[in-house]
């Protein structure tokens, strides 16, 4: 089953309106999560690390204050894009850190939310 | 530093056909490799991995080795079919909690 939900699937909103986007971490506590930004036929650049109970490290050259990101629980990250305008429509993806003893895979990946700003 | 390169696509093939597509990464020590696969409108999923040198990752009939003597982690499938359309994206993580990414490769498969 699915270890990170991601919600809203898809959002359209006007210029100027913020969008909040929530991943959530279903099987298991989560103090590192990321969050990722995907342009049509491209490849994910990494926006920011989110870590449980702390600030965000953000990439090079993302806006802090444009993207703002909220980790107040194990299970709960939140991006929020302010004063969205029609350059932040993309597909924005998060994922979860696993450092299971047993797991498969570094990250688990949400299905991804289209923003599409009008 | 780490970066991944990647064959650009897109890649279009008939179903049944043979499938390669070429992934090759800077590092330095010992990276784990990944191959994600995304479907349409969906996030990536994990298709297959390998931590070490020589070790191979298979997953739905993909295979994919790890050659360090050559920076390698080639996918390949003997028979695609029309399900196998989707994006590719080669991967790897060195140290660090970040993943380094290709920029991805299409493919089609036409029935």
């Amino acid at each position: 089953g699915a270890v990170v939900s991601q919600h809203p699937s898809w959002v359209i909103c006007k210029s100027g309106t913020s969008v909040k986007i929530e991943c959530r971490s279903l099987d298991f506590q989560a103090t590192t999560m990321f969050w990722y930004r995907q342009f049509p036929k491209q490849s994910l650049m990494l926006m920011a690390t989110s870590n449980e109970g702390s600030k965000a490290t953000y990439e090079q050259g993302v806006e802090k204050d444009k993207f703002l990101i909220n980790h107040a629980s194990l299970t709960l990250s939140t991006l929020t894009v302010t004063s969205a305008h029609p350059e932040d429509s993309s597909f924005y993806i998060c994922s979860v850190m696993d450092r299971g003893e047993y797991s498969n895979q570094p990250q688990h990946f949400g299905d991804g939310t289209r923003l599409s700003i009008l | 530093g780490n970066s991944v390169t990647q064959m650009e696509g897109p890649v279009t093939l008939s179903e049944e056909a043979f499938l390669t597509i070429n992934c090759t990464y800077t590092a330095t020590g010992y990276p784990s490799l990944f191959w994600y696969v995304q479907y349409p409108g969906e996030g990536l999923q994990l298709l297959l991995k390998a931590t070490k040198a020589d070790d191979k990752g298979s997953n739905k009939g993909f295979e994919a080795t790890y050659r360090k003597e050559t920076t390698s982690f080639h996918l390949e499938k003997g028979s695609v079919q029309v399900s196998d359309s989707a994006v590719y994206f080669c991967a790897l993580t060195n140290r660090d909690d970040k993943i380094i990414f290709g920029k991805g490769t299409r493919l089609h498969i036409l029935p």
